[in-house]
């Protein structure tokens, strides 16, 4: 079936330094990948979708510049935290999508992120 | 744009029980709605999922759920649980070209023995 991966799985990182996540689909393209972040115990909420080839779109309230995402093949895109504080503490998940539409997003198994 | 509410913070069942999820949605077109599970740990994995036609959707694990329009309604059921279905349940919608989800805060299954 169609697999996602993320890594790292975990980082504990100082604040005012970047972290670098990424997300590979395993055995398929995915044109489109999607980050989500989720706090705990609570629900996911989209922060940006990813098309490969072109500049992410990025939901309202997610800033740009903090959360850089670049989706340079059909297999790849990464997240990278910049000047991270510990408000940005949290569980970043992503995931891939096909061409095939909407029943077609699978999940990666999330990384978490603990700034000090 | 399109929203979702699971009533249910967490729900406690016997092994064995039934088992039965709320979820209701906010969306002025027919939503593509969707029921995912989260072990800890683990990535989203899709339970079942509607589109169109029938209302009653199978899934996997011995999942289904019913979509009632009226109702603005997708509540998930499995007719008898165990104690690996502990976990969290996310019910979650999707519309438009652009296939976003939106989730639900999620519902926290705990199985008693």
């Amino acid at each position: 079936g169609a697999v996602v991966s993320q890594h790292p799985s975990r980082v504990i990182c100082k604040s005012g330094t970047s972290v670098k996540i990424e997300c590979r689909s395993l055995d398929f393209q995915a044109t489109t990948m999607f980050w989500y972040r989720q706090f705990p115990k609570q629900s996911l909420m989209l922060m940006a979708t990813s098309n490969e080839g072109s500049k992410a779109t990025y939901e309202q309230g997610v800033e740009k510049d903090k959360f850089l995402i670049n989706h340079a093949s059909l297999t790849l895109s990464t997240l990278t935290v910049t000047s991270a504080h510990p408000e940005d503490s949290s569980f970043y998940i992503c995931s891939a999508q096909t061409s095939g539409g909407a029943d077609e997003q699978f999940f990666g198994p999330g990384t978490r992120l603990t700034v000090l | 744009a399109q929203s979702v509410t699971q009533p249910d913070i967490h729900i406690t069942v016997s092994e064995g029980a039934s088992l039965e999820l709320r979820c209701n949605y906010s969306y002025g077109a027919t939503p593509y709605l969707f029921w995912y599970v989260q072990s800890p740990g683990q990535g989203l994995q899709l339970l079942l999922k509607y589109f169109s036609g029938d209302t009653l959707v199978q899934g996997i694990k011995g999942f289904e759920a019913e979509f009632k329009r009226s109702q603005s309604s997708f509540n998930l059921r499995k007719p008898s649980v165990h104690w690996s279905d502990a976990a969290e349940y996310f019910c979650a919608v999707g519309a438009g070209g652009d296939y976003k989800l939106s989730f639900g805060a999620g519902t926290t299954v705990t199985v008693r023995a």
